[in-house]
């Protein structure tokens, strides 16, 4: 079945960087568009960014756009997050999420992973 | 950008009651709406797509409704395992989230 597992959340400074990995299993990953979303303590879900199947394509929110970069590497089957000049509101618990259909960027999230904490604090 | 204001942030109801929440889009996305399901400590939970298509294995007392920029969400006889936060989501340009609605038994 389909499994999504985050890594490389933890505590960090402010400004500092940190990677998060989310590794793939049970479905032909290179095939799927993949999105990262994360939730503040107490929060709402927030949409971080995401990357086409191809990698061609890639998308963020405004809250990220120019500190938070998507990537892949579709032979490790592994979506990244590298994040830089990170800030307290960036505390968040991470999640990675795939669309339902391959091939789309833009459909329903039908498989997510647990998460994974990132904690900025000095 | 696209904003999604969900309505109420949170509500109290009995076992059978019926619940209705309400999303509305900053502007026209057409039927890209989802609802999602959170419990504590879980990762978000598909519901509803496309604004009224049920997910499979979804029980049939969860639908959605709407199109355009006004949407509905409701729970038929509300079951103590739905207590949680319910979302909406728009996929028509980009992708953003409601503010969430928490679900409580009365």
């Amino acid at each position: 079945q389909v499994q999504l597992v985050e890594s490389g959340g933890g505590v960090v400074q402010p400004g500092r960087s940190l990677r998060l990995s989310c590794a793939a299993s049970g479905f032909t990953f290179s095939n799927y568009g993949m999105h990262w979303v994360r939730q503040a303590p107490g929060k709402a879900l927030e949409w971080v960014a995401g990357i086409s199947y191809d990698t061609d394509n890639k998308y963020s929110a405004d809250s990220v756009e120019g500190r938070f970069t998507i990537s892949r590497d579709n032979s490790k089957n592994t979506l990244y997050l590298q994040m830089n000049s990170l800030r307290a509101e960036d505390t968040a618990v991470y999640y990675c999420a795939r669309p339902r259909h391959p091939y789309s960027s833009d459909d329903p999230f039908d498989s997510w992973g647990q998460g994974t904490l990132v904690t900025v604090s000095s | 950008d696209i904003q999604m204001t969900q309505s109420p942030s949170s509500l109290s109801a009995s076992v059978g009651d019926r619940v209705t929440i309400t999303c509305q889009a900053s502007q026209d996305i057409n039927i890209y709406l989802n609802w999602y399901q959170q419990k504590p400590g879980k990762a978000p939970n598909l519901l509803i797509y496309r604004a009224s298509n049920l997910e499979t294995g979804v029980p049939s007392r969860f639908s959605g409704s709407g199109s355009g920029t006004d949407f509905t969400f409701t729970i038929n006889r509300l079951q103590p395992e739905d207590i949680a936060t319910y979302y909406c989501q728009q996929y028509d340009n980009l992708v953003t989230f409601g503010g969430g609605t928490k679900v409580e038994i009365k």
